[in-house]
C-alpha cells in the first residue's frame, strides 16, 4: 500500500514568511509524528498526535511552530515568521499505535525547508 | 532523559564484508524499544531492525542482526555480506512514550 507522503518536497522561503508543510499518513494509522532533521541538532521530535487525544507538543521549539491534524488523517505543520535557523528537513511518520504497545514508525520522504 | 550515542561518524568497508555499527544509550527504564533506521540519499528513513528490551534474544532480519547488551546499554548493528545498496546514514533510536530519540548517525559507505 501507499506509504507516508509529504508535500512539498522542497520549499524555499524568505525570512519572516509563514510556511505550511503537509503530511499524509499511511491509511489506518492512528498516530502521526513530526520530526526535524538539521545539521546542528540532528533528528529531533517535534509533535505527536494519537487518535482524538490532545497532541504532545513537548518538542516544538517555539510558539512560531504549530501543527494540526484534521479528521484524524492529514496533518499540517505551520511555521510562522520563519527564521534562518528553521532551515532543516521536516520528517513526518505514522504508526498504528495502540497506546499500550509502541509500534514501528514509518517515515515519509521529508520536506527540505530553506529560509533565505 | 534518554540519550543515544553513536561513536562512529563515518565508516567505510568493501562490498561483501561484514561491518558493525555501535550504539549506546542511557535510560533508567527497564522496558523499552530500540530501533535501527537507514537513511539513503533519497532522505527516506527506512526501518532496518527493532529490538524489545524484554527479549533476551537478539533480533535478526536477513543480513542484519543486532547485539543487544542490556546491562551495558549497548545496541550494535551487524551487517553481513554488505552490498552497495547498504550505503546510507544509519541511525540508532530509543523509543519512550511513543517518541523516538535518535543518535547522531553513522555514515556508512560500501565500496565496490
Amino acid at each position: 500500500g501507499a506509504g507516508v507522503s509529504q508535500s512539498p518536497s522542497n520549499k524555499v522561503t524568505e525570512k519572516g514568511k509563514d510556511v505550511e508543510l503537509r503530511c499524509d499518513p499511511i491509511s489506518g494509522h492512528t498516530a502521526l509524528y513530526w520530526y526535524r532533521q538539521s545539521l546542528g541538532q540532528g533528528l529531533e521530535f517535534l509533535i505527536y498526535f494519537q487518535g482524538n487525544s490532545a497532541p504532545d507538543k513537548s518538542g516544538l521549539p517555539s510558539d512560531r511552530f504549530s501543527a494540526e491534524r484534521t479528521g484524524g488523517s492529514v496533518s499540517t505543520l505551520t511555521i510562522q515568521r520563519t527564521q534562518q535557523e528553521d532551515s532543516a528537513v521536516y520528517l513526518c511518520a505514522s504508526s498504528f499505535a495502540s497506546g499500550r504497545t509502541p509500534d514501528t514508525q514509518y517515515f515519509g520522504p521529508g520536506t527540505r525547508l530553506t529560509v533565505l | 532523559a534518554q540519550t543515544v550515542t553513536q561513536s562512529q561518524p563515518e565508516m567505510s568497508v568493501q562490498e561483501a564484508e561484514t561491518v558493525t555499527l555501535s550504539c549506546t544509550y542511557d535510560t533508567s527504564e527497564n522496558n523499552y524499544y530500540l530501533f535501527w533506521y537507514k537513511q539513503p540519499p533519497s532522505r527516506q528513513m527506512i526501518l532496518v531492525i527493532r529490538q524489545e528490551a524484554y527479549k533476551q534474544q537478539n533480533a535478526t532480519e536477513n543480513r542484519f542482526s543486532v547485539n543487544f547488551q542490556k546491562a551495558a546499554k549497548s545496541f550494535s548493528l551487524k551487517i553481513s555480506d554488505s552490498q552497495l545498496g547498504d550505503t546510507a546514514m544509519y541511525f540508532c533510536a530509543f523509543m519512550r512514550a511513543q517518541k523516538l530519540v535518535f543518535g547522531q548517525g553513522t555514515r556508512l559507505t560500501i565500496n565496490p
